[in-house]
């Protein structure tokens, strides 16, 4: 089956610095990448979707400016938490999908932890 | 936007009876619904999914119906088996774009008791 990878699998940073976190198909081209966050015991919520070579749409109540989407390429897209808080501290899940095709593969996620 | 509810948020049940999960929706036009099992600190691994335009579908122990009409559709896990304990989350796809984003449901810790 699809492939999806994510780096780093956890991170501890200073509040107030940036983070990127990489999320890449392996063996497929993804023309669509989702970026969600989960908070512990809760569902996944969907931040925004990315589509090789345009812009990110951003849902309701995410700032495009504090995470910053880019998909440069169809098996590469980059999630930054720019001046990162504790409260940005979750769990980021990545998924991405083939063009025609319903199903997402889901990277194994990002643990990020803000002091 | 899109809504998705699940119900109940915990259940338990015997290993060897079945357990169910219902969910219902609020765009008649989502077209595509999954169902992700999640462990604990792992990605979602989808298990079963279903289109618009089929009914039911049924992949050995597990289950799903859709009934459009009422925007329900729930899964159907029967000989529950204790690996089956995780978290499982209902999905569906509205579509509002070409993008086909997923919205999940609030989630469903299951539990097996051996």
């Amino acid at each position: 089956g699809a492939v999806v990878s994510q780096h780093p699998s956890w991170v501890i940073c200073k509040s107030g610095t940036s983070v990127k976190i990489e999320c890449r198909s392996l063996d497929f081209q993804a023309t669509t990448m989702f970026w969600y966050r989960q908070f512990p015991k809760q569902s996944l919520m969907l931040m925004a979707t990315s589509n090789e070579g345009s812009k990110a749409t951003y849902e309701q109540g995410v700032e495009k400016d504090k995470f910053l989407i880019n998909h440069a390429s169809l098996t590469l897209s980059t999630l930054t938490v720019t001046s990162a808080h504790p409260e940005d501290s979750s769990f980021y899940i990545c998924s991405a999908r083939q063009r025609s095709y319903n199903e997402q593969f889901f990277g194994p996620g990002t643990r990020l932890t803000v002091l | 936007g899109e809504n998705v509810e699940q119900h109940p948020s915990t259940l338990s049940v015997q290993e060897g009876d079945s357990a169910v999960i219902k969910c219902t929706y609020s765009d008649s036009a989502s077209n595509y619904f999954p169902w992700y099992k999640q462990e604990l600190g792992k990605r979602p691994q989808l298990i079963i999914d279903i289109r618009s335009n089929v009914g039911e579908k049924k992949d050995q122990r597990i289950a799903v119906t859709l009934n459009k009409t009422a925007k329900h559709f729930s899964l159907h896990i029967t000989e529950t088996q204790p690996e089956d304990s995780a978290v499982y989350f209902c999905a569906a796809t509205p579509k509002e774009t070409s993008y086909d984003k997923v919205i999940f449901g609030p989630g469903t810790s299951l539990s097996v008791i051996p």
